[in-house]
Parts: structure tokens; C-alpha cells; sequence
């Protein structure tokens, strides 16, 4: 049984430039959260993407986007990249008709960002 | 403004005894408390949950308390075992996101 496969599984940007960070659900989930783990921090909500909209979204800039896909995996863009933005991204996925929040959203292992 | 706090950044423990995690929280609309286990380079591995209309959910060895008049929700795990040393989050939820707290290092001792 597949979990959530993010990729890559470590990126090494420049300030300035822009990174795409991908997740696939897992197999019978359609939502995808996204979350940033700065070192020594617990993971903070970017935002969620259910039937390709974005359907809530945390304390984050514009330069954070995302996209979902027909086929449910999803994208996270982030532009302009600052070093504050080296951090684990993580992806989880849930299903509305799981009762996500009993059996808990399912996570990838992350992608480490590092910004130099 | 931190909504979901652990003030104990790490724990030490012998195998075999108890460990106690404590997570403390500010917002009432809060409507479930989660726990995850995370170990390096790995993604946080959910462990129990509760609802804020309980105060005790068991599973095994593990058992998360809540006391919503002090805004307080612990993690027991009992016995402790060399493998639940990791770092442990405590997580809210009010609808579709998780806040979480900074996360308690776990070591238990052989």
C-alpha cells in the first residue's frame, strides 16, 4: 500500500529562484495538505487543496502557491526564494469519507529545502 | 502567538517506565488533539487521537488525557520501549488544518 510519495527528497536552491515541490496522495485520498517544518519546529499549515481548489490556507505569502490535479497529487510552489525558507516540507493526505481526523492524516516523508 | 504548546523539549526515560508528555493549548474552538511520532528523515507517523468532548482515549500502550477546562492534554505510554524514542508532537485541529506544538525529544533507556 503506497503512503504519500513526495519528490525531491532534497533540493538545493539559490535566493531568488523559484522551487516546485511534488506529493501523491495516498491511494484513496483525494485532499492534500502541505506544511513547512523549520528546524527544532513543529510542522506549520501552508495551506489544502480539495477537488483542485485551494479550500484553506495559513500565515503564509503569496510567494507560497499550489496546485492540485485531476488525479489528486498536488504541487507546491514557492517564488523567490528567501533563506528562511530552507525547511522540511511535508505533504499529507486525507479522505473527507475516512473521518480523517480519527485516524489521523497520512504524511510523506518531506522534501528538505535548503536555501543558499 | 503560539496556539499549541510543549514546554518540555526533551524527556528521558528507562525502559519500561512511564513517559509522560504534556501538550497545553489556547484556542477553545479546537475540536479534536492528535499525537504523532517522528523519527529522522521520516514523516510524522500518527499515533491516537481525541475528541474535545472526551477526556481519555486508550489505545494499547498509549493514552492522551484531556483536561479542557485547564487547556491540557497529555500523552502516556506504558511501558516505555527502546523504539518509542523519537520526537513526539501533539497536533489540534479546528476543521481542515493541524497546529502543532514545537515537539518533546523522547529517549527512552535501555
Amino acid at each position: 500500500d503506497a503512503g504519500v510519495t513526495q519528490s525531491p527528497t532534497h533540493l538545493i536552491k539559490t535566493r531568488g529562484q523559484q522551487v516546485t515541490l511534488r506529493c501523491s496522495p495516498k491511494s484513496g485520498h483525494d485532499t492534500v495538505s502541505w506544511y513547512q517544518q523549520a528546524l527544532g519546529q513543529g510542522p506549520q499549515f501552508i495551506f489544502q487543496y480539495y477537488e483542485e481548489e485551494e479550500r484553506q490556507r495559513g500565515n503564509f505569502p503569496d510567494r507560497f502557491s499550489g496546485h492540485q490535479f485531476p488525479n489528486y497529487s498536488s504541487e507546491l510552489n514557492v517564488n523567490a526564494l528567501l533563506l528562511g525558507d530552507s525547511a522540511l516540507y511535508l505533504c499529507a493526505s486525507s479522505s473527507p469519507g475516512q473521518v480523517p481526523i480519527t485516524y489521523g492524516y497520512t504524511f510523506g516523508s518531506g522534501t528538505r529545502l535548503t536555501v543558499v | 502567538d503560539q496556539q499549541v504548546k510543549q514546554n518540555s523539549p526533551s524527556l528521558s526515560v528507562q525502559e519500561g517506565r512511564i513517559s509522560i508528555l504534556n501538550c497545553d493549548y489556547t484556542n477553545s474552538m479546537f475540536d479534536y488533539f492528535l499525537w504523532y511520532k517522528k523519527y529522522p528523515a521520516e514523516g510524522p507517523t500518527f499515533l491516537i487521537s481525541i475528541s474535545s468532548i472526551k477526556d481519555k482515549n486508550e489505545d494499547g500502550r498509549f493514552t492522551v488525557f484531556l483536561n479542557k477546562s485547564a487547556k491540557h492534554l497529555s500523552l502516556h505510554i506504558v511501558p516505555s520501549q527502546p523504539g518509542d524514542s523519537a520526537v513526539y508532537f501533539c497536533a489540534a485541529s479546528d476543521g481542515n488544518k493541524l497546529t502543532f506544538g514545537g515537539g518533546t525529544r523522547v529517549l527512552v533507556k535501555p
